[in-house]
């Protein structure tokens, strides 16, 4: 089976702009989570969605936002940058059910000048 | 609410030596727990998992960890480390709630040296 993609792998964007991120998770996962990856606060989590719907989210402002489409595929958006919104970002799939480990991509390096 | 601590931030051993990360959790409930590695510039791996049973659990690469439920730890172990063993290892907490989401520790750099 082919593994969790994300795209693009590298964004360099200037504070203010929006930002979109993609992930593709494994063949047949329904959950789709995304995590921040920061050398302050280490690993945070975002929010996680499942066959289309928000089912977990985390304490993160509104400026970030997510959805997931009906193929599992799922995006990330992030308006009106802040320097503070440089990060790696980390996309999981998981089959959402009773199996609880989860299946990292190789994440979006974001880098707002 | 779970939280976790590794209680080092960076350790430094000898190629052949061996070595202990160490993790402790805090959760009012039940917990799932991971082990995972991150090499540079990669995402994460998962080397292994506790969910149940065995409180001794084996995961790849050479390495295993113990669940001690009354000293809420989760102590990872490899008997003789090589140098591609440098990596960032993350221990990872969820509860049983059937959401997905996991509370990492802030992670523990293994340096390998010859």
């Amino acid at each position: 089976k082919a593994g969790v993609t994300q795209t693009p792998r590298y964004l360099i964007k200037t504070r203010g702009q929006q930002v979109t991120l993609s992930c593709s998770p494994i063949s047949g996962h329904r959950s789709v989570s995304w995590y921040q990856q920061t050398p302050g606060q280490g690993l945070q989590f975002l929010f996680e969605y499942f066959s289309e719907t928000q089912r977990n989210k985390g304490n993160f402002p509104g400026r970030f936002s997510g959805r997931q489409f009906s193929n599992s595929r799922s995006e990330m958006n992030v308006s009106t940058l802040e320097l503070g919104d440089s990060a790696l970002y980390l996309c999981a799939s998981s089959p959402g059910t009773e199996k609880y480990e989860q299946y990292f991509g190789p994440g979006t390096r974001l880098t707002v000048t | 609410a779970q939280s976790v601590t590794q209680l080092d931030s960076q350790v430094p051993v000898f190629e052949e030596a061996p070595v202990e990360l160490r993790c402790n959790y805090s959760s009012s409930v039940s917990v799932y727990l991971f082990w995972y590695v991150q090499y540079p510039n990669q995402g994460l791996q998962l080397l292994l998992k506790y969910l149940s049973g065995s409180t001794l659990v084996k995961g790849i690469n050479g390495f295993e960890a113990e669940f001690n439920k009354s000293q809420t730890s989760f102590h990872l172990r490899k008997p003789s480390v090589h140098i591609s063993d440098t990596a960032e290892y993350f221990c990872a907490v969820s509860d049983n709630s059937g959401y997905s989401t996991l509370t990492f520790g802030k992670g523990t750099m293994l340096l390998v040296s010859p």
